[in-house]
């Protein structure tokens, strides 16, 4: 089945530092891939998608690129925020019974000091 | 635009008792979900509905029932709660198909003693 693996957190930087937090998965065919984030005390939002393989999705600063042959969608960041801290999740669907269930994956946190 | 609605924000229980989460979206979704988030766990899984009328397990539907009451509302019932399902409790919503993302609401925090 569809699975997703995160790199492992947290993620501590400094403000106005990179970020990459980055996605592997494990998919038959090219799902639809996913970013949500998750700021404390509340639900997931979703961040950024991208539909098909070399699309590239962003919002908010945060980009991601859909590569297929690393089956990858690491997400980036090129000045990060202390409102950036939050949790970070991958996802994309897996097909079940005629729907689509999202698979994600652990979650990375992150946090930005000033 | 409300999206999600969960009620109630808390809860405590004791070990034994029993009470529904309740959710409702207002986006017309026909898909709806039941997650629980606990540390280091990530989210799992409770049951989903793919449509109205339908209702179908998740990864970790033991100790749980749904209810797709209508299209807009879904509820989860603890009928004997254990200290084990003390999380925070998610309610989902999405369109139909692989393409669309999940519509969350603020989270039902629960504890059992």
């Amino acid at each position: 089945g569809n699975s997703v693996t995160q790199m492992e957190g947290p993620v501590t930087l400094s403000e106005e530092a990179f970020l990459t937090i980055n996605c592997t998965y494990t998919a038959t065919g090219y799902p639809s891939l996913f970013w949500y984030v998750q700021y404390p005390g509340e639900g997931l939002q979703l961040l950024l998608k991208a539909t098909k393989a070399d699309d590239k999705g962003s919002n908010k600063g945060f980009e991601a690129t859909y590569r297929k042959e690393t089956t990858s969608f690491h997400l980036e960041k090129g000045s990060v925020q202390v409102s950036d801290s939050a949790v970070y999740f991958c996802a994309l669907p897996t097909a079940s019974g005629g729907s689509y269930i999202p698979t994600f994956g652990r979650g990375t946190s992150l946090i930005v000091h000033p | 635009n409300a999206g999600v609605t969960q009620t109630p924000k808390f809860q405590v229980l004791k070990t034994g008792q029993s009470m529904t989460l309740q959710c409702a979206q207002d986006m017309n979704h026909n898909s709806m979900y039941w997650y629980r988030q606990d540390p280091g766990m990530g989210l799992r899984l409770i049951y989903y509905s793919a449509s109205e009328g339908t209702t179908d397990k998740g990864e970790v539907p033991n100790g749980y029932n749904v209810s797709r009451l209508n299209k807009r509302e879904f509820s989860l019932r603890l009928e004997s709660a254990a200290p084990s399902q003390t999380s925070v409790y998610f309610c989902a919503s999405s369109e139909t198909g692989e393409v669309h993302e999940q519509y969350f609401g603020p989270g039902t925090r629960l504890t059992v003693t």
